[in-house]
């Protein structure tokens, strides 16, 4: 119940294309749903998040959709650049929990 | 404005050894947090701590442990090192407790022999 499904594992996509990392959770609880991007070398940085009362939240190029009835979120970046070249993070996380609980990660590859 | 600090980066400990990690927050931050990454079992939670006192604790055997300072600083300490304690340990700073929009450090990177 306090695990989070994340997919792909990896993906490669072409500069300019919309890739689109998808997670999955099962515990009604969570309440607050980041996503953290990682570069080889640092920490995770967080991205964008969103709660459950809104079902899609942009910043920037980065917009997270919300489906509350699946029980599913998922990250898109427009227009990709070589630069978003990261591994990528979902998380979630309530209050009872007290912690984060993380996807397993998605390698994203933006070829030039 | 300073990042969360992590030191030492890198470190290199024998099985059987004890090795002691620590974590500056973001000035103002009085809740830290640590996590463990490995490439196998992706990000898993430590432990939080907030005003010195821990207030949720992972899955993680009794080896490992950790305490906050008055002024928010935080170190974990893990002994009697196994090889599978290898792995990168992060440290996340926020505001305040269930505070969750972290700011990771850049994490010690522990290998052990």
């Amino acid at each position: 119940q306090q695990q989070v499904k994340q997919s792909p594992q990896s993906l490669i996509v072409q500069k300019g294309g919309i890739p689109i990392i998808n997670c999955a959770y099962e515990n009604t609880a969570f309440d607050y749903f980041p996503w953290y991007q990682q570069f080889p070398g640092k920490g995770p940085a967080l991205l964008i998040a969103i709660r459950p009362d809104v079902s899609e939240k942009k910043e920037g190029r980065f917009t997270i959709s919300f489906n509350k009835s699946a029980k599913q979120f998922s990250l898109h970046i427009m227009d990709s650049q070589p630069g978003d070249s990261a591994t990528y993070f979902c998380a979630a996380s309530s209050k009872g929990a007290q912690k984060l609980v993380f996807g397993q990660g998605t390698r994203l590859t933006i070829n030039p | 404005k300073a990042g969360v600090t992590q030191t030492p980066r890198y470190l290199i400990k024998t099985r059987g050894q004890q090795v002691t990690l620590s974590c500056s927050p973001i000035s103002g931050h009085r809740s830290v947090s640590w996590y463990q990454q490995t490439p196998g079992q992706g990000l898993q939670f430590l432990f939080e701590y907030f005003s010195e006192t821990q207030r949720n604790k992972g899955n993680f055997p009794g080896r490992f442990s950790g305490r906050q300072f008055s002024n928010s600083r935080s170190e974990m300490n893990v002994s009697t090192l196994e090889l599978g304690d290898s792995a990168l340990y992060l440290c996340a700073s926020s505001l305040t407790a269930g505070d969750y929009g972290y700011t990771f450090g850049s994490g010690t990177r522990l290998t052990v022999v």
